[in-house]
């Protein structure tokens, strides 16, 4: 149980179009969904909170007019890189947690390379 | 949420236990230890968690100590499919956020 996916896994863009990555929880709802970004060699770090029907929590320094989140339903989640650049070429991870428990479930990831 | 402090790396022989430690000195009451683990290239992979008691389930035992400072993560018998950063984060109540470290990067060796 708890399986998060993401699509896609993996994409490569031109530098100035936007991207979206979608996050799905597969076998339970989730009122929480969290995106996250890992450059190599480095750790995840948070970009935002997104919570179901509600306007997302983005972490400090994490441009909202650039990752545009979205959590329309208890089971999907979207984050929309506008204008990509080469700079935001990097590992985008979803979480998702189950209603009540801290118990964070993690997408596969997707890789974005932007050209 | 607490800080945690892990060894950067350790080694592990095939077939043998993996004891991973960390300490969390300044954990509070109501904060609780999870450990998640990074296989390269995957998506964070939930392993277990913990308040004051130890847990064991089908991948891991996870031991705190009575003062809950410290607390080992232990894989009974490692296979070269368990090689992967492991991290252990201190977490506490709905409001709180996984934090990531640079956690302990085990390689499991033939």
């Amino acid at each position: 149980g708890a399986v998060v996916s993401q699509h896609p896994s993996r994409v490569i863009c031109k530098s100035g179009t936007s991207v979206k990555i979608e996050c799905r929880s597969l076998d339970f709802q989730a009122t929480t969904m969290f995106w996250y970004r890992q450059f190599p060699k480095q750790s995840l770090m948070l970009m935002a909170t997104s919570n179901e029907g509600s306007k997302a929590t983005y972490e400090q320094g994490v441009e909202k007019d650039k990752f545009l989140i979205n959590h329309a339903s208890l089971t999907l989640s979207t984050l929309t890189v506008t204008s990509a650049h080469p700079e935001d070429s990097s590992f985008y991870i979803c979480s998702a947690k189950l209603i009540g428990p801290d118990t964070q479930y993690f997408g596969p990831g997707t890789r974005l390379t932007v050209l | 949420d607490a800080k945690t402090t892990q060894p950067t790396s350790m080694d592990c022989a095939e077939g043998r236990a993996a004891n991973l430690p960390c300490n969390h000195s300044t954990i509070s009451g109501n904060e609780y230890v999870y450990w998640y683990r990074q296989i390269h290239s995957q998506g964070p992979q939930y392993i277990i968690h913990g308040l004051k008691n130890n847990e064991t389930n089908e991948m891991a035992s996870l031991i705190i100590t009575e003062d809950r400072k410290s607390s080992t993560l232990i894989l009974p018998h490692a296979t070269l499919r368990d090689t992967a950063v492991y991290y252990c984060i201190a977490l506490g109540g709905s409001q709180g956020n996984l934090i990531f470290g640079k956690g302990t990067k085990l390689s499991v060796k033939p």
